[in-house]
C-alpha cells in the first residue's frame, strides 16, 4: 500500500502556481520524499526529493512541514505541457532494498 | 544526465510469442532497475526488482517463468514476456537506480504492448 495520499484531481489555470498537496503522516526520520510525474503515454519524470528542508530546482519547488507529516510540490508557473499525473512517493535515501510504491496521484489539468 | 532507454517503443504481436523488451541506462550505471506495468487509467504496478549479475526479485502474484527478467550489465535489463496473451496487453516501463546513495529513479519512456 501507498505510504501517501494525495487528492485524486486538481486544476490550474496556465501562469498561475499550481500547489500540489500530500499527506506522508507515517513517514519515518530516514525517508525523503520524492515527486514524479507522468505525462500521458509517457514514462514518469523525476521532479524534485527532500528530507526536511525546503527544496528548489529548475522544475518546482518543495515545501515540506516542520513535523514532515506533509508537503506541497510548487510549480511557480503553470503550463499547458504541465498537465500530467503528480506521484508523491517516500522512500530513504539509500539502503539498497528499498521497494517503491506508487499510488494513485493527483491529476494535474492546466487550462489556458 | 540520466537518461534510460526502452526498446521497442511498442510492439504488436500475435497470441502465443514471445516479446523481449530492452531497458538502457544511457549515461550511468544502473546497480538497481525495476519494471512497471500500467493498465489504463492506473497507476505503475511494480512487476519486479532486477539487481545487476543477481536473480530478479518478483512482486507476490507476478509469474517469474512468464515475465523471464535479465540484468546482465550495469546498463541493460531485459523483459521478455513469453508466451503473451491478450491480458498481457499494456504499458511496460523500466526505470534505473543510480545507486550511489540515491533512491531516485529515472524513467523509461514506456513500451506499450499489444497482443492479439
Amino acid at each position: 500500500d501507498a505510504k501517501t495520499t494525495q487528492p485524486p484531481s486538481m486544476d490550474c489555470a496556465e501562469g498561475r502556481a499550481a500547489n500540489l498537496p500530500c499527506n506522508h503522516s507515517t513517514i519515518s526520520g530516514n525517508e525523503y520524499v520524492y515527486w514524479y510525474r507522468q505525462i500521458h503515454s509517457q514514462g514518469p519524470q523525476y521532479i524534485i526529493h527532500g528530507l526536511k528542508n525546503n527544496e528548489t530546482n529548475e522544475m518546482a519547488s518543495l515545501i515540506i512541514t516542520e513535523d514532515r507529516k506533509s508537503s506541497t510540490l510548487i510549480l511557480p508557473h503553470a503550463t499547458l505541457r504541465d498537465t500530467a499525473v503528480y506521484y508523491c512517493i517516500v522512500g530513504p535515501a539509500s539502503g539498497g532494498s528499498y521497494i517503491p510504491t506508487f499510488g494513485r496521484g493527483t491529476s494535474l489539468i492546466v487550462h489556458p | 544526465g540520466a537518461v534510460v532507454s526502452q526498446h521497442p517503443s511498442w510492439v504488436i504481436c500475435k497470441s502465443g510469442t514471445s516479446v523481449k523488451i530492452e531497458c538502457r541506462s544511457l549515461d550511468f550505471q544502473a546497480t538497481t532497475m525495476f519494471w512497471y506495468r500500467q493498465f489504463p487509467k492506473q497507476s505503475l504496478m511494480l512487476m519486479a526488482t532486477s539487481n545487476e549479475g543477481s536473480k530478479a526479485t518478483y512482486e507476490q502474484g507476478v509469474e517469474k517463468d512468464k515475465f523471464l527478467i535479465n540484468h546482465a550489465s550495469l546498463t541493460l535489463s531485459t523483459l521478455t514476456v513469453t508466451s503473451a496473451h491478450p491480458e498481457d496487453s499494456s504499458f511496460y516501463i523500466c526505470s534505473a537506480r543510480r545507486g550511489r546513495g540515491t533512491e531516485t529513479q529515472y524513467f523509461g519512456p514506456g513500451t506499450r504492448l499489444l497482443v492479439l
